[in-house]
């Protein structure tokens, strides 16, 4: 495997479920992000971690849990999510050496929320 | 705060003919500034990117993306157009003391005629 992959690629679920969203990035990189894409709107940051510590929470609600184990791995746990929730979920990688870094993204996990 | 707009949601362009999509943004210094691609079902992608220097930008696909500062642009181009060009085009501006975070376009989606 190369690059930055995610699992599933999709995903359905109940409101009163319980799920979780695996990133797994190949490139050495010390810094991962997760993202929503929804229709009609942009790309929205959801949490950032450096060194395998959180350095960003963009008023995600709580129902949205992120864990980051290492620097290779990255998770997004979720639980009593709402239909708005549906979205596709990205998940990205780059260096976190202090510059500046393009990100590096994943395929994404397409959520539908029923 | 910095922000980005893309003013074009949709464009239809010709195979063969030429294509400019419009990036607007705000921030009140000098940004680093990338535009990405998303086929569907596909993450993101990165065409090219501006941190400094030459502000006429090569990218990979035959992109090019020209910084003008005055206007607060960074527009994409392409002279020819090819059908595989079909995608959602996303610009994308970081702030120099905001770390390694993207503030992302709306994204205009790009469809070629053959």
């Amino acid at each position: 495997e190369t690059g930055v992959t995610q699992t599933p690629r999709h995903l359905v679920m109940g409101m009163t479920n319980k799920k979780s969203l695996k990133c797994e990035q190949h490139l050495g990189h010390n810094a991962m992000y997760w993202y929503k894409q929804s229709a009609k709107k942009p790309l929205e940051l959801m949490f950032v971690y450096n060194f395998k510590e959180q350095t960003e929470n963009n008023s995600v609600p709580s129902r949205f849990s992120p864990e980051c184990p290492n620097s290779s791995h990255l998770f997004l746990h979720l639980h009593t999510l709402q239909p708005e929730d549906s979205a596709l979920y990205l998940c990205a990688s780059s260096q976190g050496d202090g510059n500046y870094n393009e990100q590096f993204f994943g395929p994404g996990t397409r959520l539908t929320v029923l | 705060a910095q922000s980005v707009t893309q003013p074009d949601i949709h464009i239809t362009v010709s195979e063969g003919a030429s294509l400019e999509l419009r990036c607007n943004y705000s921030y009140g210094a000098t940004p680093y500034l990338f535009w990405y691609v998303q086929s569907p079902g596909q993450g993101l992608q990165l065409l090219l990117k501006y941190f400094s220097g030459d502000t006429l930008v090569q990218g990979i696909k035959g992109f090019e993306a020209e910084f003008k500062r005055s206007q607060s642009s960074f527009n994409l181009r392409k002279p020819s157009v090819h059908w595989s060009d079909a995608a959602e085009y996303f610009c994308a501006v970081g702030a120099r003391n905001a770390g390694n975070m993207l503030t992302f376009g709306g994204g205009t989606r790009l469809m070629v005629k053959p």
